[in-house]
C-alpha cells in the first residue's frame, strides 16, 4: 500500500536561512508526487509537482523538490526563508482509483519562520 | 479566474442539527471530492465523485452523505453532527480518466465547521 512520511512535524527556522522539510513515500508503481502549503485558515495550494521528466521541479516563490527514486523520497527545499513562509506542508502521492486519482497525504510539517 | 468556491467560511450548528456545506467550482471538473480536517492533521477523503458516480471511503460514518445535482455544484451533509464531526471540510477537483486527467486536485478554501 502506499504510503507517505514526513517526520518532522515542525520545524523553526531563522528568516533568510535554508530550510530542508523531508518527505519520503512509498509505492510499487509510478507515482505522482505533490508539496501543497495550507496557511492558518486556508484550504490547500499546489506549490510543486512531479509527474515525469526532469527529477528537479521548482515553485515560482522559490521552493525546489527533488524526486529521488532510489531512496523513494522527494525533500522540498527553499534557499532562504522569509516570514510569509510560515504554514502547514504536506506531501502527497497520488494513486489510481477507479477512472481518477486519489491523494495520499502525509501528516503534514509545520515550518515556523521566526525572524 | 477558475475556481473552487465552498460557502460559508464558518459555520457554526448544534449538536444534532443537521448541516449542509456547499462547494461549486468554474473548472467544469468532472470528478469532486470532499476532505475532513481535524486540527493538526493531514486532509482524511470522506467520498468522491466521478461526474454523477459516488464512491465512498470505507471508514466514512454514514452520518456524512452527499449529492451533486450537476457538474458545478456538489454538497455535504452531516445528518446529525456531533461535537467530533468539529473540523474544516475541504472541498477539492481535478479532471479524471479520459479527459486528459490531472493527477493534482484544486482545493476551495474550506468551511470550519463549529459544533455547539
Amino acid at each position: 500500500a502506499q504510503s507517505v512520511t514526513q517526520l518532522d512535524s515542525q520545524v523553526p527556522v531563522f528568516e533568510e536561512a535554508p530550510v530542508e522539510l523531508r518527505c519520503n513515500y512509498s509505492s510499487s508503481v509510478s507515482v505522482y508526487l505533490f508539496w501543497y502549503v495550507q496557511y492558518p485558515n486556508q484550504g490547500l495550494q499546489l506549490l510543486l509537482k512531479y509527474l515525469s521528466g526532469s527529477t528537479l521541479v521548482e515553485s515560482i516563490n522559490g521552493f525546489e523538490a527533488e524526486f529521488n527514486k532510489s531512496q523513494t523520497s522527494f525533500h522540498l527545499r527553499k534557499p532562504s526563508v522569509h516570514i510569509s513562509d510560515t504554514a502547514e506542508y504536506f506531501c502527497a502521492v497520488s494513486i489510481r482509483m477507479d477512472s481518477s486519482y486519489k491523494l495520499i497525504f502525509g501528516s503534514g510539517t509545520r515550518l515556523l519562520v521566526r525572524p | 479566474d477558475a475556481m473552487v468556491i465552498q460557502n460559508p467560511r464558518y459555520q457554526v450548528t448544534q449538536f444534532g442539527k443537521p448541516v449542509t456545506l456547499s462547494c461549486s467550482q468554474t473548472l467544469n471538473h468532472n470528478v469532486m471530492y470532499w476532505y475532513q480536517q481535524k486540527s493538526s492533521q493531514a486532509p482524511k477523503l470522506l467520498f468522491h465523485y466521478y461526474d454523477k458516480d459516488f464512491n465512498n471511503e470505507a471508514d466514512t460514518p454514514d452520518n456524512f452523505q452527499s449529492r451533486r445535482p450537476n457538474t458545478s455544484f456538489c454538497f455535504l451533509d452531516i445528518r446529525s453532527p456531533g461535537l467530533g464531526d468539529a473540523a474544516m471540510y475541504l472541498c477539492a477537483t481535478s479532471r479524471g480518466e479520459g479527459r486528459r486527467p490531472t493527477y493534482e486536485q484544486y482545493f476551495g478554501p474550506g468551511t470550519r465547521l463549529t459544533v455547539t
